[in-house]
């Protein structure tokens, strides 16, 4: 059974930058063909896509936030993490990684529990 | 980007009733890359239908989806306790993937 974790400081300042890690078991990263992905949700909102990884380091980002986005990729650790830059009180949320199968449906079939992100100083 | 409206905000229903909830595009989606999350306080969400009416591993068949074009529909047939939730439809196209901004069910 896959499962994914996600671990980061839960209080980033404003005009920092957050980071998070998303830590894969029950199955490589590296060992087929997945997106990684990071979505966020805001305070009793709905869902936004942040961007995805896939294993060989190919990254793409959602538009809205591809100034401010990186992402890596860490297959000897079973990791990928988020790294936001210059955030405001408005990247506030839940942070989750889930996969995308690709099995050609573009669905995520995995999600981790999620982790909250305050921004405040 | 595809916007996705979701009708309605909220739902008051009794358990045993039959729920219907709406996913509007703002412009085409393919069958294909339409699906279904339910998400519970305090969870995460969890995948029941993709490719618009395909069932995910575990979900009992009292959940179904439907539709084509702009308008997509998932059908709770019978609520169980366990059934009420929010609800949100997510649609992948164009190297984007986006949400509705969900569904409420609770207990009338």
């Amino acid at each position: 059974q896959v499962q994914l974790q996600e671990s980061g400081p839960g209080l980033v300042k404003p005009s920092q930058t957050l980071s998070l890690t998303c830590t894969v078991s029950g199955g490589s990263i590296s060992s087929g063909n997945y997106y990684w992905s990071w979505i966020r949700q805001h305070p009793g909102k709905g869902l936004e896509w942040i961007g995805y990884i896939f294993h060989s380091g190919t990254s793409y980002y959602n538009p809205s936030l591809k100034s401010r986005v990186t992402m890596s990729v860490d297959t000897s650790k079973n990791q990928f993490s988020l790294k936001l830059s210059s955030v405001t009180a408005a990247d506030a949320a839940v942070y989750y990684c889930a996969r995308d199968p690709l099995d050609g449906y573009g669905h995520f079939d995995y999600w981790g529990q999620g982790t909250l992100v305050t921004v405040s100083s | 980007e595809t916007v996705l409206t979701q009708s309605p905000g909220t739902l008051s229903l009794s358990p045993g009733e039959r729920a219907t909830l709406s996913c509007r595009a703002s412009q085409t989606v393919s069958s294909t890359f339409l699906a279904w999350y339910q998400q519970k306080p305090g969870q995460a969400p969890r995948l029941l239908i993709y490719g618009t009416s395909s069932r995910a591993t575990g979900i009992p068949d009292r959940f179904s989806g439907s539709g084509s074009g702009t308008d997509f529909t998932l059908t709770i047939s019978r609520l169980e306790p366990e059934d009420f939730a929010v609800y949100y439809c997510q649609q992948y196209g164009s190297s984007l993937w986006t949400f509705g901004q969900g569904t409420k069910v609770e207990i009338k």
